[in-house]
């Protein structure tokens, strides 16, 4: 079974840009959770979405969004970039929609804001 | 407290030991915990998922969880180099599919 992809692998940004990135999770995942990690944060939830429904949101501006389409796919975007978004951002995608079940990162994004 | 916490070494072990990673834990976090190996570079890959309170092994890895003392480990034994990595313990918190991250252990193992 193929893992999470994510693309782009690599990004580069300059300051008050926007910019999209895809998750495709694994086959059958429908649960779909954003983090992003940086050396100084550490890896931190942004959302997660189910059912193509935001189901839980961590404490980042609303700059952050996502969205779910209908095939388990999500995007995030982030809009109005400021250079302390660069950082890593990785998707995970689970099986379950509750209680207990193990998430798969993918590769992650490298996003670079300049 | 923080909800996960973890000690950042580097812990340094010797090829063949037994390598203890320790994790604990908040009462603001649910009862199921997550270890994830993250290599340099790399995004993290799920070791092991322990839910109820003692031990589950899975080869060379051992997690336990002890719900009254609030801690979670990882043991792996007969560390090998290729285990040098950072490693990280994650619970899930608030409802849903949040995980909430410790700051990640990192582990040198030597020749």
């Amino acid at each position: 079974k193929a893992g999470v992809t994510q693309t782009p692998r690599y990004l580069i940004k300059t300051r008050g840009q926007q910019v999209t990135l895809s998750c495709s999770p694994i086959s059958g995942h429908r649960s779909v959770s954003w983090y992003q990690q940086t050396p100084g944060q550490g890896l931190q939830f942004l959302f997660e979405y189910f059912s193509e429904t935001q189901r839980n949101k961590g404490n980042f501006p609303g700059r952050f969004s996502g969205r779910q389409f209908s095939n388990s796919r999500s995007e995030m975007n982030v809009s109005t970039l400021e250079l302390g978004d660069s950082a890593l951002y990785l998707c995970a995608s689970s099986s379950l929609g509750t209680g207990v079940n193990e998430q798969y990162f993918g590769p992650g994004t490298r996003l670079t804001v300049t | 407290q923080k909800e996960v916490e973890q000690n950042s070494g580097p812990l340094s072990v010797p090829e063949g030991a037994i390598a203890s990673l320790n994790c604990t834990y908040s009462d603001r976090v649910s009862q199921s915990f997550f270890w994830y190996r993250q290599y340099s570079g790399k995004s993290p890959e799920l070791i092991m998922s322990i839910y109820s309170n003692g031990d589950k092994e899975d080869g060379r890895f051992t997690a336990q969880l002890n719900k009254a003392s609030q801690y979670v480990s990882l043991l792996i034994r007969d560390s090998q180099p290729s285990d040098s990595a950072t490693y990280l313990c994650a619970a899930l918190t608030g409802g849903g599919n949040k995980l909430t991250f410790g700051t990640g252990t990192q582990l040198k193992v030597e020749l």
